[in-house]
């Protein structure tokens, strides 16, 4: 398996532009994450997914975040409008609910830069 | 709510020494444990994980043991390597959703 797959890798823009953050998960893993990752904050989790359905957006960070999955091998997480705060790596992690505390998978992250 | 509290970094050491990176969390049930690391420009990926008290984890040398009685997670090695260098999380997670609740990170750096 290729393993979870973010694009684009690097991302830059200009402040008040929109933002769309691509991820493909592992197939299979029924369950999706979205971190984001500064030096200030660490790591956060910002919303995840259970068979598509948004479970707890409580850690999205206000209303120009918003984060969808469409189906089970695609979600995204979009910033409209962005602004230089939002400049940090976001991760997309995947696993396999159960009752065996499965491992969550990342992917390699998006470097995101706002100007 | 649940917490997991890691050792500031960065903890610098010269190779072959011997490392301890300390983790301690707060739950109010019976987590599972996990160490993930995370090498420059990349995701974090699991280390090692024990998900009962006593447990321990194991894996590329590296080893961890579930200890209720201290709450405590502590990773242990005993002879790192350059190739080692990396950020160090600790986390912790249930059953029921997947979430994992992580530690702020520990930087590790080796030196030759």
């Amino acid at each position: 398996d290729a393993g979870v797959i973010q694009s684009p890798r690097h991302e830059v823009t200009e402040m008040g532009q929109e933002v769309t953050l691509r991820c493909k998960p592992i197939s299979g893993h029924d369950y999706l994450f979205w971190y984001r990752q500064t030096m200030m904050r660490g790591l956060e989790l910002l919303i995840y997914f259970n068979n598509n359905v948004p479970i707890d957006d409580s850690g999205m960070p206000e209303d120009r975040f918003s984060a969808k999955m469409p189906n089970a091998s695609f979600s995204t997480l979009k910033i409209q409008p962005s602004e230089p705060r939002d400049s940090a790596v976001y991760f997309c992690a995947s696993s396999l609910g159960g009752a065996t505390q499965e491992t969550q998978y990342f992917g390699p992250g998006t470097r995101l830069l706002v100007l | 709510g649940d917490s997991v509290t890691q050792m500031e970094g960065p903890v610098t050491l010269s190779e072959e020494a011997f490392l301890t990176i300390n983790c301690t969390y707060t739950a109010t049930g019976y987590p599972s444990l996990f160490w993930y690391v995370q090498y420059p420009g990349e995701g974090l990926q699991l280390l090692l994980k024990a998900t009962k008290a006593d447990d321990k984890g194991s894996n590329k040398g590296f080893e961890a043991t579930y200890r209720k009685e201290t709450t405590s997670f502590h990773l242990e090695k005993g002879s790192v390597q350059v190739s080692d260098s990396a950020v160090y999380f600790c986390a912790l997670s249930y059953n029921a959703g997947n979430m994992l609740t992580f530690g702020g990170g520990t930087r590790l750096m080796v030196k030759p």
